[in-house]
């Protein structure tokens, strides 16, 4: 089973429709969880942490179930230039450790 | 510098042939990773730096593979006897306390 698993989509949607993105992690203490964003041919970016009390920043949703090892991302009234990988990213190892990735999900917003 | 400079940006390297990748992390950052992206995967950890002290190299997939940080800054991953398989972007990240991750532009290695 590998560490970080998400569906690898691709989801196409339409502009302003509302997406879900989820993932699960194998380490039940990774200690520290992200969403990276990565365009076509670019480098991966952060989005936002993951919070186990949830945590919003504009029209993006984050939410970490431990229980569950389960990890979300909502993206609201979607937008063309959201169309990109979203990946799931998680920190086994506390604060100087590395980043485990998922393979990624990649979105598609179409007019 | 005000990013994360990875040169080449592309490298086509014959089989069998030697690479050598050159990260220049930003001024100041104590942690620098490698990170491996073979097309439509994520990236993979290869080996990670705290200054100029390799402390994890678990991820590197041969001994073909070698990094090193000598001076705690700029940091090469050098390739041996390149297979196809070889063939990825490979990226750089550095940090500065462990959280805040900066990567590279990456370069591109294709094997032919």
């Amino acid at each position: 089973r590998k560490e970080v698993e998400q569906d690898p989509g691709p989801f196409n949607v339409p502009e302003g429709a509302t997406v879900a993105f989820n993932c699960t992690y194998s380490n039940s203490a990774s200690q520290s969880f992200f969403w990276y964003r990565q365009d076509c041919r670019k480098e991966p970016k952060l989005l936002m942490s993951v919070y186990s009390s949830g945590n919003e920043d504009g029209r993006f949703t984050a939410q970490l179930n431990r229980a569950s090892q389960y990890i979300s991302l909502l993206i609201r009234d979607s937008k063309l230039s959201d169309s990109a990988t979203y990946l799931c990213v998680v920190n086994p190892g506390g604060s100087q450790g590395n980043l485990i990735f998922g393979k990624g999900t990649k979105l598609s917003v179409k007019p | 510098g005000a990013g994360v400079s990875q040169s080449p940006r592309y490298k086509v390297a014959k089989r069998g042939q030697d690479v050598a990748l050159r990260c220049d992390p930003i001024s100041g950052h104590v942690s620098l990773f490698w990170y491996q992206q073979a097309l439509g995967q994520g990236p993979e950890f290869l080996t990670y730096f705290q200054n100029e002290a390799q402390l994890d190299k678990s991820g590197l997939p041969s001994d073909r593979f070698f990094a090193e940080r000598p001076e705690g800054s700029v940091s090469t991953l050098k390739i041996q006897r390149t297979q196809q398989e070889d063939s990825a972007v490979y990226l750089c990240a550095s940090s500065l306390s462990g959280y805040g991750y900066t990567f590279g532009s990456g370069t591109r290695l294709t094997v032919v």
